[in-house]
């Protein structure tokens, strides 16, 4: 089956760390552009960063840059998403997706909670 | 950054009739490589990730009912649901990916009236 899993998400304090994981099957991961998306608890979608099929070309919205890194190992099918000096601000389900052109595979998303 | 304006932010539709949901860019969206507006259509129901329905402003994806159709070019798109179901209540977001940062537009909820 096609698919994307991602996992690591939880309740983390003002400041803290946590580091997002996206597992990919059923697909050649390592042919394919991947992207983070969050969705604040009642909001809309918010494009965060991408990383290229090989992983040599990086992006990232203005709001993370600098304490958000994005990588990906194609060996273990699997993309990440180091988030660093987080705030309340961050509070959000986090997405992992695929693209070609438009996004046409989405994960089910974790919770990321970032309080006190 | 280009900015997608959606509208209206919802709207209640009768099952059978045809919801209309509008996203404007803040620049031309218009790949010239390919001539295809680089334009998305996506579907959210509540506690799932988005579903792709529409491509290029007007292609729609695989298995996607044809109640659901993209028309549009320029900076102006409207993504149109014909004969409304029940299960099309959901959260509506047009996306660009013609220029990092990607960006989506706020979301259209459509109920049934």
């Amino acid at each position: 089956e096609v698919q994307l899993v991602e996992s690591g998400g939880g309740l983390v304090q003002p400041g803290g760390s946590l580091r997002l994981s996206c597992a990919a099957s059923g697909f050649t991961f390592s042919n394919h552009w991947m992207h983070w998306v969050r969705q604040p608890p009642g909001k809309g979608l918010m494009w965060i960063s991408r990383m290229s099929s090989d992983g040599g070309s990086t992006a990232y919205a203005d709001s993370v840059k600098g304490r958000f890194t994005i990588s990906r190992d194609n060996a273990k099918n699997t993309l990440y998403l180091q988030m660093d000096s987080l705030t309340p601000e961050d509070t959000a389900v986090y997405y992992c997706g695929r693209t070609q052109g438009p996004f046409n595979l989405w994960g089910q998303g974790t919770l990321v909670t970032v309080s006190s | 950054d280009i900015v997608m304006t959606q509208s209206p932010d919802s709207l209640a539709v009768s099952l059978g009739e045809r919801a209309t949901i509008s996203c404007k860019s803040s620049q031309s969206v218009l790949y010239s490589s390919s001539n295809k507006h680089n334009l998305a259509w996506y579907q959210q129901k509540p506690g799932q990730p988005p579903k792709l329905l529409i491509y290029w402003a007007s292609s729609r994806e695989s298995g996607v009912p044809d109640r659901f159709s993209g028309s549009g070019s320029g900076t102006d798109f409207t993504l149109t649901i014909s004969n409304l179901q029940a299960e099309d209540v959901a959260v509506y977001y047009c996306q660009q990916y013609c220029n990092i940062p990607l960006t989506f537009g706020g979301g259209t909820k459509v109920e049934i009236k």
